[in-house]
This record gives C-alpha cells, structure tokens and sequence, in this order.
C-alpha cells in the first residue's frame, strides 16, 4: 500500500519567512495530494490540493508542488504569520478516497 | 453548513467499559470516514462507509471495535470492552465522492484508564 513520509516534524520560522514541508510517497498510482492544516483540539482542515495532472498550484500564500518522476511534493507558505502555527499533514491516494494515507505531520512554529 | 459533528468531544472511562462515539456527517455527503489519531501512529483510517454500507474495516483494529451507520445522518463507532491501548483522538470525516477533499469533524478525544 501507499506510504507517504514526512519531513520536517518541526519546523520554526520568523514571522515574515518562507515554510517548506516536503513529503514523498510510494504508490505511482497516487493522484491526489491533498495538504490538511490541524489546529489545537480541532480536525484537520483542507487547505490546499493537487492533482497528478497539475505540477503546481498556488492559492495567495500557499503553494504546492508536485514532482511525479520523483514521487515527492512540497508545501509552501510565504510570508508566514502566527497564525500560521499549527500542524500539517501532507497525504497522498488513488482515485478512491478509501486508501488516503497521511504522513506524520508537521509542527510549524511562526515566532513574532 | 454546521459541518461535521461529533460527540462527545472527551470521553474518560475504566478499562472494560463500553465506549460509544459518535458522528454526523455533512448533509448530502456520501462517504464517512472513521479515522484515529494517536502521536505513535499518526493518523489512521479505521473504516468507511458509502452510502451507509462498510465497505472497508481492514483498519478496524480488531474485534472490540465495530461501527455502524444505520441512516444517511447518523454513525456510530463502539469499543467493547476498552483498554488504555485504545486512548487516542477519534475523528470522523465525510466527503461527497470520490476525488473530493475530506472534511473532519473536530474528534472526540477518548481516555481510558
């Protein structure tokens, strides 16, 4: 089955800096990528996905890239704010939701 | 959109005791999700349902747990008998199909002593 490594498990960064999370997967037949933000004693959030068919996206400070051949994508957050702090889970599946599999998470510090 | 719902949202109980969770999932969303977060193992998926049918419960630890979904509204996730091994954050999460984004409910966190 799918298995999807995370990395870094913490992470702390200035506010005003750029975050980057990376994580790789084992299945080549992974085409959905989503990344879900998880704060304090709440579920994880959808906040940004991509699908096989895209290499990039990008909504306002949050961008994802997708490397197929590598089997490897990344989030990235610029201009990070305090709010901003809070744990990330990247996961990866095939067509069917059933076998979503999420890395470890990261723990994303933004100091003021 | 009240989102997903789940109750109640700390459950502290004695090891041998029956513990029932329970969700409701987003109006009109096909798929629900039982997954359970614990620091070891992350976040893991229990079972699933569509359409109110289990169609995968190859995660369900073993056979204290079992989980049911008898209308379009309403499910359920029960251990019995409990044990501390069993601690951990419960989520349910549901979606409207296939290819679409999963949304979580805010968990139900389960101590068992």
């Amino acid at each position: 089955g799918e298995n999807v490594e995370q990395h870094p498990s913490t992470l702390s960064v200035q506010e005003g800096d750029s975050a980057v999370i990376k994580c790789t997967y084992s299945d080549s037949a992974s085409n959905y990528f989503p990344w879900y933000k998880q704060e304090l004693g709440k579920g994880p959030q959808l906040i940004i996905d991509i699908r096989s068919n895209v290499g990039e996206k990008k909504d306002q400070r949050i961008a994802v890239t997708l490397n197929k051949t590598a089997k490897h994508f990344s989030l990235h957050i610029t201009e990070t704010q305090p709010e901003d702090s809070a744990v990330y889970f990247c996961a990866a599946s095939t067509y069917n939701n059933n076998d979503m599999r999420f890395g470890a998470g990261t723990r994303l510090t933004v100091k003021p | 959109d009240a989102g997903v719902i789940q109750s109640p949202r700390h459950e502290v109980t004695e090891m041998g005791q029956e513990v029932t969770l329970r969700c409701k999932p987003i109006s009109g969303h096909d798929y629900l999700f039982w997954y359970r977060q614990t620091m070891m193992r992350g976040l893991e998926l229990l079972i699933y349902f569509n359409n109110n049918v289990p169609i995968d419960d190859s995660g369900m630890p073993e056979d204290r747990f079992s989980a049911k979904m008898p209308n379009a509204s309403f499910s359920t996730l029960k251990i019995q008998p409990s044990e501390p091994r069993d601690s951990a954050v419960y989520f349910c999460a549901s979606t409207p199909g296939q290819d679409s984004p999963l949304h979580f409910g805010n968990g139900t966190r389960l101590t068992v002593t």
